[in-house]
């Protein structure tokens, strides 16, 4: 099976503007976890989706939202960026909630000028 | 919510070497505790994983021991090679999707000295 996909693999941007970032999950793989990974603070927990619903949202600001489409499927947008958002997004899927193992895709880097 | 703490933050051991990483969480809710490993540039890696119905694991090389009342896990890594050079983290999470996903400690470098 292929493992999970996340396009683009790097981004620039700059202060204010807006970013979507994909993810495809593992073929059979419903739910969907998006993590924020920085030097400072490490793997930080974004939100997850499964059936197209957000279960979980971790503490970070409204500017950070996502969707997950019918297809598993999920993209992520950060609005009005800051420079504090450059980090690595990693996507991570799993068969549901409840199936705990986490398989992660090669992330997604983001840099903020 | 869940709090992860990781030791050390790095480590340095001799190749054939092992090497102990230990954790501690908060939540005794947490039932899930998974090990990734990440080499510089690439994706982290599940390597190991323990459910709170099992006291240890174990994978060839790799264990991984849990401690429910005092709330503390540890990885071990015996016969280190010089490949078992990267970032561990450990994390914690409640079975059945916790409402903060995974929660990780902030990871251990570990550097195998040939």
């Amino acid at each position: 099976k292929a493992g999970v996909t996340q396009t683009p693999r790097y981004l620039i941007k700059t202060r204010g503007q807006q970013v979507t970032l994909s993810c495809s999950p593992i073929s059979g793989h419903r739910s969907v976890s998006w993590y924020q990974q920085t030097p400072g603070q490490g793997l930080q927990f974004l939100f997850e989706y499964f059936s197209e619903t957000q279960r979980n949202k971790g503490n970070f600001p409204g500017r950070f939202s996502g969707r997950q489409f019918s297809n598993s499927r999920s993209e992520m947008n950060v609005s009005t960026l800051e420079l504090g958002d450059s980090a690595l997004y990693l996507c991570a899927s799993s068969l549901s909630p409840g199936e705990e193992t986490q398989y992660f895709g090669p992330g997604t880097r983001l840099l903020v000028l | 919510g869940e709090n992860v703490e990781q030791h050390p933050s790095t480590l340095s051991v001799q190749e054939g070497d092992s090497a102990v990483i230990k954790c501690t969480y908060s939540d005794s809710a947490s039932n899930y505790f998974p090990w990734y490993k990440q080499e510089l540039g690439k994706r982290p890696q599940l390597i190991i994983d323990i459910r709170s119905n099992v006291g240890e694991k174990k994978d060839q090389r790799i264990a991984v021991t849990l401690n429910k009342t005092a709330k503390h896990f540890s990885l071990h890594i015996t016969e280190t090679q010089p490949e078992d050079s990267a970032v561990y983290f450990c994390a914690a999470s409640m079975a059945g999707g916790g409402a903060d996903g995974l929660t990780f400690g902030k990871g251990t470098h570990l550097i195998i000295q040939p």
